[in-house]
């Protein structure tokens, strides 16, 4: 059965501090990892990984894939309140349906 | 405005109807998904459609059903054989091989 575990659960944090969060998998047909922030609603899209070892950077946050040991971090450096969310994993599998598995979530508080 | 919506936000039905819930999208996406997401948990796929007229089950499509008879609408259809329904309900589409984007989602209670 494919599975995705991240942790912590949970998180929190005061502002400025630096934080990584983490995702492992076990699936069959690994195509990618996706990184995903909600805020209440919708979840919006952070980043695709495919390849291992190639840092993916966008402002304070940052994420790298690790293919070998199957697992990837998300770091967030100079956390603001506005990075209170929860931080969704997801596998995607090969196949031309593109389904996604997803992990529990990462619940990051950020206090000022 | 270019996206994903969804209808209603929130929806309040007694035990034993049925309840459709909406989503549209204008981006021209050939495929759409519909996920569950439940407290403390990460969204379980229902349904997906690549292209209209035909869809697959996910792995909890038990006690739901879809219809795709148009590209730009994938309607999921909570029965009264879903034991427990209530939950986050979230609708996603993609470009075929593109990374999904999804809908504001609908909070469905069941009393």
């Amino acid at each position: 059965e494919d599975k995705v575990v991240q942790s912590p659960l949970s998180l929190v944090v005061h502002e400025g501090d630096t934080v990584t969060l983490n995702c492992s998998y076990e699936v069959t047909n690994f195509r990618s990892l996706l990184w995903y922030k909600q805020e209440k609603k919708a979840p919006t899209f952070l980043f695709m990984l495919t390849s291992s070892g190639i840092e993916k950077k966008s402002g304070r946050l940052s994420s790298i894939l690790d293919k070998k040991e199957l697992f990837s971090i998300l770091n967030i450096t100079a956390t603001q309140t506005g990075d209170s969310a929860v931080y969704l994993c997801a596998v995607e599998l090969r196949g031309s349906a593109r389904q996604l598995t997803f992990g529990s979530g990462t619940q990051l508080t950020v206090l000022p | 405005d270019g996206g994903i919506t969804q209808s209603p936000k929130y929806l309040f039905r007694k035990e034993g109807q049925n309840v459709t819930l909406s989503c549209e999208q204008n981006l021209n996406h050939d495929a759409m998904y519909w996920y569950r997401q439940d407290p403390g948990q990460g969204l379980r796929l229902i349904y997906y459609s690549q292209i209209v007229n035909d869809f697959q089950k996910g792995d909890i499509a038990e006690g739901y059903s879809v219809s795709r008879e148009k590209k730009e609408s994938f309607p999921l259809t909570v029965t009264s054989a879903q034991k427990n329904p209530t939950a986050f309900y979230l609708c996603a589409s993609s470009h075929q091989g593109g990374t999904q984007y999804f809908g504001p989602g609908t909070r469905l209670t069941v009393l």
